[in-house]
């Protein structure tokens, strides 16, 4: 199962808008709007941020926002605050054999 | 608010069977909208999908696994289980179960994890 592409690090300064990319397959992002991002912080759960590229689930700041271009999707954090620093990872819907693919994660540093 | 429970032994003795259950606080389980994952995380490594499985029992698993993963439901106990089986310390990791919406393919609700070590 081949992981989708993320930025193993991407870091900005408190209000700087940041975008963290994940790089997948004709069999995944491109060809399916079922891209979902998670937060990650130290020893806790992952949380979902967004789902279907762009769509934000009910208490999550819009801050927070996504899209898609090609076999691409990204995340973007406008307004960086010192609690997003966490780790984010991509996941997404593929038609081969798993059904479902995850992303490398990437470590998101507010300097 | 939905919630998800891990439980299980802390450690497994290595070639052993690491057996976990996730437990559903409403009966959302018994829903064709969701399945349940199991997803793991080495102690400072990226989260690694293990799979997911309906409540009919239909099954994906991670293809580097599969060869040593089952998972079963159990409807009547709102649980579902994760049996691994010939463990070695590469598969010491914090343990999570979540629910997978299947109108979105996302994971909308995580359990907290568990921390599950190998050795002997």
């Amino acid at each position: 199962q081949s992981a989708l592409t993320q930025p193993a690090s991407v870091s900005g300064s408190p209000g700087q808008s940041i975008t963290i990319s994940c790089t997948g397959t004709i069999s995944d992002i491109g060809s399916y709007n079922f891209v979902s991002w998670y937060q990650q912080h130290p020893g806790k759960a992952p949380k979902l941020m967004i789902f279907n590229v762009n769509n934000r689930p009910s208490g999550v700041s819009d801050r927070f926002s996504g899209s898609k271009s090609g076999y691409t999707a990204s995340l973007s954090i406008s307004g960086l605050q010192a609690d997003d620093e966490a780790d984010y990872y991509c996941t997404s819907y593929t038609s081969t054999t798993t059904n479902y693919v995850l992303g490398t994660g990437t470590k998101v540093t507010v300097l | 608010q939905l919630q998800l429970q891990e439980s299980g032994p802390g450690l497994v003795k290595p070639s052993e069977t690491l057996s976990l259950t996730c437990t559903v606080s409403d009966d959302s389980i018994r829903s064709n909208i969701y399945s349940w994952a199991w997803i793991r995380q080495p102690p400072g490594k990226g989260l690694e999908w293990i799979g997911h499985i309906y409540y009919t029992g239909s099954t994906y698993y991670n293809p580097s696994l599969k060869s040593r993963v089952t998972m079963s439901v159990d409807t009547s106990r709102n649980q579902f289980s994760l049996q691994l089986t010939s463990v070695t310390a590469a598969d010491t990791a914090v343990y999570f179960c979540a629910r997978r919406d299947g109108s979105s393919v996302s994971l909308d609700y995580w359990g907290q994890g568990t921390l599950v070590t190998v050795s002997s």
